[in-house]
C-alpha cells in the first residue's frame, strides 16, 4: 500500500514558470525524500528533509515539510524541458524502508 | 564510482515460469533494497538486506524470495509469475544511511 498521496497526479507548465507538487502522508515520519524518474527508469534521489525540519533548499528546489499536518511540498523553480519528468515523495519511517507516494507527473513545454 | 547495476534490463517469462533479477550496489554500500512499481503507481517495497541479513519484507506472496551474498550483490526471485507480476523490479542500495541510490531497473513482462 502507498503511504503518501501526491497531488496533482499531472501537471503541464510552460518552461520558465514554477512547478509545485504537494504530498500528503499518514504515519510519523523519520524523514521525507522526493525523487525523480524519467521514462519509468531508475529513480534519482532529489532531496531529504528530516522530521525537524521544515524547510529545505536545493538549487532549484525548495521542499517544505508540515509535520503536523503530515504533508510536504516540492517547488521546482524556473523550470526547463529537462525537468520533465515523474516525482515521487517517499516517507521513511522505521528502519531503511521507503514508502512511496503515487508520484505526479511534470510536463514542461519549451 | 559506478552506480548500481541491475541484470537484465528486460525480461519476458509465461505465466508460472520462475525468474531471477540480480542488482550490485554501489561499491561500499553494504544495505540492498528491492522495489516493484507497477506502470502508472510508486514503488512498492519488496525486501531489504543489511549484511546478508534480512532486514525488511513488505507485503508480497513467499513467491518472491531474495538473498544477499558476501560481496553484497543481491537477487530476487520469483516464482510462478502470474500476470501481475509484471513490472518494473528497482534495486537500491545505501551505505547504511538515510539516502537510498536506484539502479535503473529490471522490466519483467509476464506473458
Amino acid at each position: 500500500s502507498q503511504q503518501g498521496e501526491e497531488d496533482p497526479q499531472a501537471l503541464s507548465i510552460q518552461e520558465g514558470e514554477n512547478a509545485t507538487m504537494n504530498c500528503s502522508y499518514k504515519t510519523s515520519i523519520n524523514n521525507l525524500q522526493w525523487y525523480r524518474q524519467n521514462s519509468g527508469r531508475g529513480l534519482v534521489h532529489l532531496i531529504l528533509i528530516r522530521s525537524n525540519e521544515r524547510e529545505k533548499h536545493s538549487g532549484r528546489l525548495r521542499v517544505t515539510l508540515d509535520t503536523s499536518k503530515k504533508s510536504s511540498s516540492l517547488l521546482i523553480t524556473a523550470s526547463r524541458a529537462a525537468d520533465t519528468a515523474s516525482y515521487f515523495c517517499a516517507t521513511r519511517s522505521a528502519g531503511n524502508m521507503l514508502t512511496f507516494g503515487g508520484g505526479t507527473r511534470l510536463m514542461v513545454k519549451p | 564510482d559506478t552506480g548500481v547495476t541491475q541484470s537484465p534490463t528486460h525480461l519476458i517469462k509465461t505465466r508460472g515460469q520462475q525468474v531471477t533479477l540480480r542488482c550490485s550496489p554501489i561499491s561500499g554500500h553494504k544495505s540492498v533494497s528491492w522495489y516493484q512499481q507497477v506502470l502508472g503507481q510508486g514503488p512498492q517495497f519488496i525486501f531489504q538486506y543489511y549484511e546478508k541479513e534480512e532486514r525488511g519484507r513488505g507485503n508480497f506472496p513467499d513467491r518472491f524470495s531474495a538473498r544477499q551474498f558476501p560481496n553484497y550483490s543481491s537477487e530476487l526471485n520469483v516464482n510462478a509469475l502470474l500476470l501481475g507480476d509484471s513490472a518494473l523490479y528497482l534495486c537500491a542500495s545505501s551505505y547504511g544511511g538515510e539516502t537510498q541510490y536506484f539502479g535503473p531497473g529490471t522490466r519483467l513482462l509476464v506473458l
